[in-house]
């Protein structure tokens, strides 16, 4: 089963607006990484956040993460219309033998 | 610039005929993974080599098959294809999670992936 459950599933925003997504895990992790797919391309890794930080910032991303309740949320602020992707949370968890167990995913549309 | 790069970008066969998928890297790194992934689904891991060491999923298809001749390139057999894996096939790089504090993984880098389509 799927380590990461991810929330919304879909959701469509107006450009400039801000973006939530939430990923919720199962097991405890090292830590917690988000990456971003625009369609038919490979992944592309966004930001990184271990399990003893609980806030994390890059440009207009801002990562939470709460291991207390195995959730993270990731924040797009000011969206654009090149954000519209999928969005993927991966975890790792100790002695997961070099591996991420990937999110199930929330596919962001940005409406210009 | 370093990268991850995979060939060719799309791939047509016909079911049950032979297929191989390339994928090279130019970041030195020592593992390296093949990821499936279908349709709005999340990338599922199918193998992953750590240096030369095989490790493969328990729920990959022996249908499957994978080399890694050296430290760049790696490779995936798909030895007779099923309508059922018509699917994207990424591959990914990370560095060695050996040298992290408690083993903590790093950042997979992936290619653009290949879109596997069988007739």
């Amino acid at each position: 089963s799927q380590q990461g459950e991810e929330d919304p599933q879909a959701l469509s925003i107006q450009e400039g607006e801000n973006a939530t997504m939430n990923c919720s895990y199962k097991t405890s992790i090292n830590n917690l990484q988000w990456y971003r797919q625009n369609s038919g391309r490979g992944l592309v890794h966004l930001i990184l956040i271990r399990s003893n930080e609980r806030e994390k910032h890059s440009g207009r991303l801002r990562v939470t993460l709460d291991t207390s309740k195995k959730s993270s949320s990731l924040l797009i602020t000011a969206s654009r219309a090149a954000d519209t992707a999928s969005y993927f949370c991966a975890t790792d968890a100790p002695g997961g033998n070099e591996k991420l167990t990937f999110g199930t995913g929330t596919r962001l549309t940005i409406i210009p | 610039d370093a990268m991850v790069i995979q060939n060719p970008r799309y791939q047509v066969t016909q079911f049950g005929k032979p297929v191989t998928l390339s994928c090279s890297q130019t970041l030195n790194h020592n593992v390296m993974y093949w990821y499936q992934q279908k349709s709005s689904q999340a990338p599922k891991l199918l193998f992953h080599y750590y240096d030369k060491d095989f490790n493969n999923e328990a729920d990959t298809p022996d249908n499957f098959q994978s080399r890694r001749p050296n430290t760049s390139f790696c490779f995936l057999d798909i030895r007779s294809p099923g309508l059922g894996d018509a699917a994207m096939y990424l591959c990914a790089t990370s560095r060695d999670p050996r040298f992290r504090s408690g083993g903590a993984l790093d950042t997979q880098y992936f290619g653009p992936g290949t879109r596997l389509t069988v007739l």
